[in-house]
This record gives structure tokens, C-alpha cells and sequence, in this order.
């Protein structure tokens, strides 16, 4: 079975701009959750959607949304970013538990 | 948010050596996990706990859920060189309200 896969691997941007992530979990699952992974504030949780809808947020401003599909793949979308946007975004999948959760590899933003 | 305190923040320890850290926390948990990263990858969940004092076993990782709830421990024995990573733990409180740890660092020095 395949593995949880994200892309872009890497992304460059400048501060202003927006982004768009993308995560296709394994095969059957329907929940997907991101997170946001830096040095500083080590992994913290954005929000898990469950069949195309959001179960929970983390605390993250508005600029941080995402959506999930009807096949269960998932988006994030960061808008206007800003410098402390760079750092690995995270996404996970499970059945629908949760703490089973797989990881993808990441990707890795850089703002400049 | 919820603060895990997880230690030591890094380890160097030769090769065979056994190695323990743990993660406290101030709130109780319903299901503690344990994660290894390595560079530039995911998180791989090692070992995931349900029950007060809980102890679970994967190969060489023994892995305990605290009798309080509210702290974990994981043990590796007998190291060896591919174990070096970040090791995380996370609490669960309720359905996708998970809590990190800061991590471990481990190198196994061969």
C-alpha cells in the first residue's frame, strides 16, 4: 500500500504571496490532518478534516485554511505569507481514528 | 496550547547502550504515541498507548503510558547507529487534539 504523499517536496516564496499544499493519504483513508514543524515551536497541529469536512482547528490565524476532497486528498492554503512561515507542513492520515496516524514526507517552505 | 515537557532535549551515547527518555505533561491523556523523524522525512509512529500503565513492546522499544496519565516513557535497548533521530511523543486528548513533545535527539555513536 502506498505511503502518505505531499507535494511539492520544497517550495520557495516571498513574503506576500500565497501558497497551496497538497497531501493524498493511503488508500481508504479518510482522515487527514496538517501540521506546521519548526525548531522553535516544534510540531503543532493546523486542523484535521474527516470526509471533506473539518473536525478541529488548531490555533492558527486565518491565513492558514485548507479543504479536503471527495477522495479524500487534502489542500492547505497559506495566504499573504509572512518570513515565519518557513518550516516543514506536515500531513497525516488515518481511518478515522486519529491516533493511528501515518505521516507524509513533508514539505519544506521556505518565505523569503 | 498544551505543553508537553519532554527529556533530554539530545543524547550521545556509544553504541549497545540503552537509552531512556520520557515526556511529562500537566493535563491527562487518553492515548500517549512515540514517533521517530529522521532528516527530512515524516514522523513514523513507533509505539501507541491506551491505558494507564500500559507497557508495550516493538522489538527493541519498550514503550510505558504512566499509571497518572499525564507522562510516558520510551526505552530503546542495545542501540545501534540506525536509531539516531528526533524521537517525539504526543499526547491525545480527544478525536485529532494531539500534542507534541519538543523531541529527543539521539546519536549513536558506533
Amino acid at each position: 500500500k502506498a505511503g502518505v504523499t505531499q507535494t511539492p517536496r520544497y517550495l520557495i516564496k516571498t513574503r506576500g504571496q500565497q501558497v497551496t499544499l497538497s497531501c493524498s493519504p493511503i488508500s481508504g483513508h479518510r482522515s487527514v490532518s496538517w501540521y506546521q514543524q519548526t525548531p522553535g515551536q516544534g510540531l503543532q497541529f493546523l486542523f484535521e478534516y474527516f470526509s471533506e469536512t473539518q473536525r478541529n482547528k488548531g490555533n492558527f490565524p486565518g491565513r492558514f485554511s485548507g479543504r479536503q476532497f471527495s477522495n479524500s486528498r487534502s489542500e492547505m492554503n497559506v495566504s499573504t505569507l509572512e518570513l515565519g512561515d518557513s518550516a516543514l507542513y506536515l500531513c497525516a492520515s488515518s481511518l478515522g481514528t486519529v491516533s493511528m496516524q501515518f505521516f507524509g514526507p513533508g514539505t519544506r517552505l521556505t518565505v523569503l | 496550547g498544551q505543553q508537553l515537557n519532554q527529556s533530554p532535549q539530545s543524547m550521545f551515547i556509544q553504541e549497545g547502550e540503552d537509552v531512556s527518555m520520557n515526556c511529562t505533561s500537566s493535563s491527562i491523556f487518553n492515548t500517549w504515541l512515540w514517533y521517530k523523524q529522521d532528516p527530512g522525512e515524516g514522523p513514523v509512529l513507533l509505539i501507541a498507548l491506551y491505558k494507564a500503565g500500559e507497557l508495550t513492546s516493538n522489538g527493541r522499544l519498550t514503550a510505558q503510558f504512566g499509571i497518572t496519565r499525564k507522562d510516558s516513557f520510551l526505552n530503546i535497548s542495545a542501540s545501534i547507529p540506525s536509531d539516531v533521530g528526533i524521537y517525539f511523543c504526543a499526547g491525545q486528548l480527544g478525536p485529532s487534539q494531539f500534542y507534541f513533545g519538543t523531541g529527543t535527539s539521539l546519536t549513536v555513536i558506533p
